[in-house]
């Protein structure tokens, strides 16, 4: 099956510093989603991103299909952005997300 | 409702007992899938309807395990005989017509524990 690597596997930021999250998948894709799952264990969806650039707030998400990787970005971090982000795609052909293992980030005040 | 909506949001049971636990999805959505996911690991994919049939069910670990959704909306995830590592979260999400085309939503999940 499809190979999902997320870098950094954990990442630790002072309130208000920006960083990036890498997604490397081994096949082409239909679809591919960047999710926070906070504390309470709830995914929250942050993009649905299969090819291009999308921003929300202080989020923003590329993703260069013909590459196959996509990039996460938080700016001016707060402490409510910690907890898990993980990447999921869908390979071509198929019809269900493969989940990669996440990067932890822990945003300290 | 709005989102995609689990329960029980905790059970704790037994080994060898049976339980069930059910999804709700987004109104409209013919896509339904079930994930489970163990402690400090992502999501992994178990089953997935397509309107009221199990299209496919590759990632059900074993006979133990069976999920229905018999008009095509809420479905129900069994477990037989339930083992001690069967002690996980199991996330429901929805899409309106699959991940291939469109955005899957996670409930809350179902945390299931086994004693």
């Amino acid at each position: 099956g499809i190979q999902v690597e997320q870098s950094p596997p954990d990442l630790i930021l002072q309130e208000g510093a920006n960083s990036t999250l890498r997604c490397n998948f081994s096949d082409s894709v239909n679809n591919l989603q960047w999710f926070h799952q906070n504390p309470w264990g709830q995914l929250i969806n942050l993009f649905y991103i299969p090819s291009g650039t999308k921003q929300n707030g202080r989020l923003s998400a590329t993703t260069v299909a013909t590459e196959r990787y996509s990039l996460l970005y938080i700016s001016s971090s707060q402490t409510t952005d910690s907890g898990v982000y993980f990447c999921a795609v869908d390979p071509l052909g198929d019809y269900k997300l493969s989940f990669g293992a996440g990067t932890t980030v822990t945003v300290r005040a | 409702g709005a989102g995609v909506s689990q329960t029980p949001s905790n059970k704790v049971t037994e080994k060898g007992k049976y339980v069930e636990l059910r999804c709700d999805p987004i109104s409209g959505h013919t896509a339904l899938y079930w994930y489970r996911q163990s402690l400090g690991q992502g999501p992994e994919f178990l089953i997935y309807f397509q309107g009221t049939g199990a299209a496919d069910d590759s990632g059900l670990p074993n006979d133990r395990f069976f999920a229905v959704r018999p008009e095509g909306s809420v479905s129900t995830l069994k477990i037989q005989r339930t083992e001690r590592g069967d002690s996980a979260v199991y996330l429901c999400a929805s899409s309106l017509r699959g991940s291939n085309t469109g955005e899957l939503f996670f409930g809350e999940g179902s945390r299931l524990t086994v004693l």
